[in-house]
C-alpha cells in the first residue's frame, strides 16, 4: 500500500537550518509529483513546495521562497526538504503528499490522495 | 497568498445535510476545476474527500458531494454522521503555480 513517511523534525534555534524527508513505498515513486505541506499548531493548512516527478520542476510559496529548497532522490524513493534562515513562524506540522497523475494525461491532477503522517518543526 | 474563505464552524444532527462555503477570486477557485476538499481528525494527516470539484475517490461515502458556483466551491454532507465530525479545508490551485487551502471548518455533530 502506499506509504509516506516523514522524518527530521525536532527543536532548532532561528536562523539554523534543517533537513525534512519524505520516505516513500508501495507506489512508482518516480512517476509522482511529491509536495510539502505545513500546519502551524491550531492553525489551517498550507502549501509549501511541489518538485516534479522527474525533480526538475520546483515551485515554492511565498513564505518560503528563497530559504527553503525542495529535491528528490529517486533511486532511493525520498523527497526532501531543506530549510534555511528558519523563522519562529515556520513552527509547524510538515506533511508530505503525493499528487496523482492527471486522468486524462499528463503529470498532474492538482490534488493529493496520500499523505504522510507529519513530523513536527520547533523554532525557538 | 490570502486564505480562501471558510466558515469556522458548521453544526448539525444526526441525519440533516450540512453545508461548508469556501470562497475565493478568479485566479483560484474561480479559474479552475482543481477544486479539492480534505478531512482532518485532531491529531490526524489530512484525508483526500473530494477532488475536482465534485468527484470523489473511492472509499469515501456518497453522502459527500463538490459543487462550485463562480468564485465559491461547496461541500455538502448529507445524511450527517457522527464520524462526519472533523475539521474540513477546502483547497484550490492558483496562478501561477501554487496552492491555497480554505481556512478551516470545524463540524459539529450534535
Amino acid at each position: 500500500q502506499v506509504q509516506l513517511v516523514e522524518s527530521g523534525g525536532g527543536v532548532v534555534q532561528p536562523g539554523r537550518s534543517l533537513r525534512l524527508s519524505c520516505a516513500a513505498s508501495g507506489f512508482t515513486f518516480h512517476d509522482y509529483s511529491i509536495h510539502w505541506f505545513r500546519q502551524a499548531p491550531g492553525t489551517g493548512l498550507e502549501w509549501v513546495a511541489v518538485a516534479s516527478a522527474d525533480g526538475t520542476i520546483k515551485f515554492y510559496g511565498d513564505s518560503v521562497k528563497g530559504r527553503f529548497t525542495v529535491s528528490r532522490d529517486n533511486s532511493n524513493n525520498v523527497l526532501y526538504l531543506q530549510m534555511s534562515s528558519l523563522r519562529p513562524d515556520d513552527t509547524a506540522m510538515y506533511y508530505c503528499a503525493r499528487e496523482p497523475r492527471s486522468s486524462v494525461g499528463g503529470p498532474s491532477a492538482f490534488y493529493f490522495d496520500f499523505w504522510g503522517q507529519g513530523t513536527l518543526v520547533t523554532v525557538s | 497568498q490570502s486564505a480562501l474563505t471558510q466558515p469556522a464552524s458548521v453544526s448539525g444532527s444526526p441525519g440533516q445535510s450540512i453545508t461548508i462555503s469556501c470562497t475565493g477570486s478568479s485566479s483560484d477557485i474561480g479559474g479552475y476545476s482543481y477544486v479539492s476538499w480534505y478531512q482532518q481528525h485532531p491529531g490526524k494527516a489530512p484525508k483526500l474527500m473530494i477532488y475536482e470539484i465534485g468527484n470523489r475517490p473511492s472509499g469515501v461515502p456518497a453522502r459527500f458531494s463538490g459543487s462550485k458556483s463562480g468564485n465559491t466551491a461547496s461541500l455538502t454532507i448529507s445524511g450527517l454522521q457522527a464520524e462526519d465530525e472533523s475539521d474540513y479545508y477546502c483547497c484550490s490551485y492558483k496562478s501561477p503555480d501554487s496552492y491555497v487551502f480554505g481556512t478551516g471548518t470545524k463540524v459539529t455533530v450534535l
